[in-house]
């Protein structure tokens, strides 16, 4: 069954500390990873996919299919960057998001 | 730059009551989404739309939600006899295809929720 874990459900550094959030997930296809963010009384918005390979905001985040994980990962946080962070897949049978429970990062000034 | 809108933004009701969730897609999007966050637990999929017919609904869609594109427009979820159990922030999201031929899956769009409450 389709899975996504991410242990952390609080997570606080320093501003300017590197931070890594985790992901790992539990999918027997070739699923999509995402990282979705939600700022404070905002909606959810897409951060990244891994497909795309990009980085933003500084952050970035490699599919590792062996360890079936997906971590987010910034070298130096920002305050602008405390928010709740969803890991998501999508699989390769459907069009359907399953989220992992979310991680609520805080950059402490 | 074009959002998904939601509307109320929260919902109180009775239980038992018949509650109808609003949200206008993004304009030239093909695909419409429902999900659900209850209080301290993750978003899950409830229900996805294409071509005016469900395509997929999860477990959680059962006899009591119904969705309709009743116009251009608006994509709504009713939820037909509440419970407390509903008490939840509902989310919509929209996008453009998916493209199982590409082999990318596109972005999804959310709206900002309605919470509701069932009392």
């Amino acid at each position: 069954a389709q899975r996504v874990t991410q242990p952390e459900k609080l997570l606080s550094v320093f501003k300017g500390a590197p931070v890594e959030l985790k992901c790992n997930y539990s999918y027997s296809g070739s699923p999509e990873l995402f990282w979705y963010v939600q700022y404070s009384r905002q909606r959810l918005q897409l951060l990244l996919r891994h497909i795309s390979r990009e980085s933003i905001k500084g952050f970035t985040a490699d599919l590792n299919k062996g360890e079936t994980s997906f971590h987010l990962k910034k070298p130096f946080a920002q305050e602008e960057d405390s928010a709740m962070y969803y890991c998501a897949l999508i699989g390769n049978t459907g069009n359907q998001f399953y989220f992992g429970t979310g991680t609520s990062l805080t950059v402490i000034p | 730059e074009p959002e998904v809108t939601q509307t109320p933004s929260h919902q109180v009701t009775q239980m038992g009551q018949e509650v109808i969730l609003r949200c206008v897609p993004i304009s030239n999007h093909l695909y419409f989404y429902w999900y659900r966050q209850i209080l301290g637990q993750k978003v899950e999929f409830l229900v996805s739309f294409y071509n005016n017919e469900i395509s997929e609904k999860s477990e959680i869609f059962d006899d009591q939600f119904s969705v309709e594109r009743p116009d251009g427009s608006n994509f709504t979820l009713k939820i037909r006899s509440t419970k407390l159990e509903d008490s939840a922030m509902y989310f919509c999201a929209s996008s453009v295809a998916v493209g199982f031929t590409t082999g990318m899956k596109n972005e999804q769009f959310f709206g900002p929720g309605t919470r509701l409450t069932v009392l």
